[in-house]
């Protein structure tokens, strides 16, 4: 357990609104993503922070923000749901062992959104 | 082009018997690391493996172990003993360079693996 919780853990929305979902981990690791995962494309990264309000884009940021103003907060907003953003959202956190040698990446619960 | 590749969507296994689950990877870099995930149905993302590239000795966890041939890009995933709470999906997953400098993984698009009782 990685000490990593993701709220809410479902939540259905209706399109134009804004939508925020947050990412908590306990340990004050310094990196931390956000992917959506969908049929037919497995996990896709939107954004991801290496340390307080350091953050940086992936491959499908389009649509979306994040916000890392605490080591152990990261929060993702859709500015303004679209139907295409129903997905399943899941934060993560790397973790270092043996210098830099190996890291590895551990999962919160994921956030079922829908959009209507 | 997909720099990993699963090629198996669905793979059915008979309980106890082992399976391999295929991953092969595209990169240029000479320094990488290859991760195996489990997700089961209640969707959970599980680290299971992991295997540098400059590591010397394929990578072992319990009854999983990675068969890694460079020369082949390849890291398939070996299951040995198969359960039933081993039906899931398995993803694979590079991380191109250093860790130090890089941490985004590349991620395949899983096999679903059934065990049948």
């Amino acid at each position: 357990d990685a000490g990593i919780t993701q709220s809410p853990r479902h939540k259905v929305t209706e399109t134009g609104t804004p939508v925020t979902l947050r990412c908590h981990q306990t340990e004050n690791h310094r990196y931390m993503y956000w992917y959506r995962q969908d049929p037919g494309h497995g996990l896709r990264l939107i954004h991801y922070s290496y340390g307080v309000k350091d953050t940086d884009k992936g491959e499908v940021s389009d649509g979306y923000s994040v916000s890392r103003s605490k080591t152990e907060d990261f929060l993702l907003t859709l500015e303004s749901a679209t139907s295409s953003q129903t997905s399943v959202y899941f934060c993560a956190i790397s973790v270092t062992s043996g210098g830099t040698s190996t890291d590895t990446q551990y999962f919160g619960p994921g956030t079922r959104l829908t959009v209507l | 082009a997909q720099k990993i590749t699963q090629t198996q969507p669905g793979m059915f296994v008979q309980e106890k018997e082992a399976v391999t689950l295929d991953c092969t990877y595209d990169t240029s870099d000479p320094s990488y690391g290859l991760f195996w995930y489990k997700q089961p149905s209640s969707g959970e993302m599980i680290f299971l493996i992991y295997q540098g590239s400059y590591d010397q000795q394929n990578a072992t966890e319990g009854r999983y172990s990675l068969n890694f041939q460079k020369a082949r890009k390849s890291a398939n995933l070996v299951i040995s003993a198969s359960q039933l709470g081993d039906s899931a999906m398995y993803f694979c997953a590079m991380r191109e360079g250093d860790a130090g400098n890089n941490r985004k993984l590349i991620w395949g698009l899983g096999t679903s693996l059934a065990v049948n009782p």
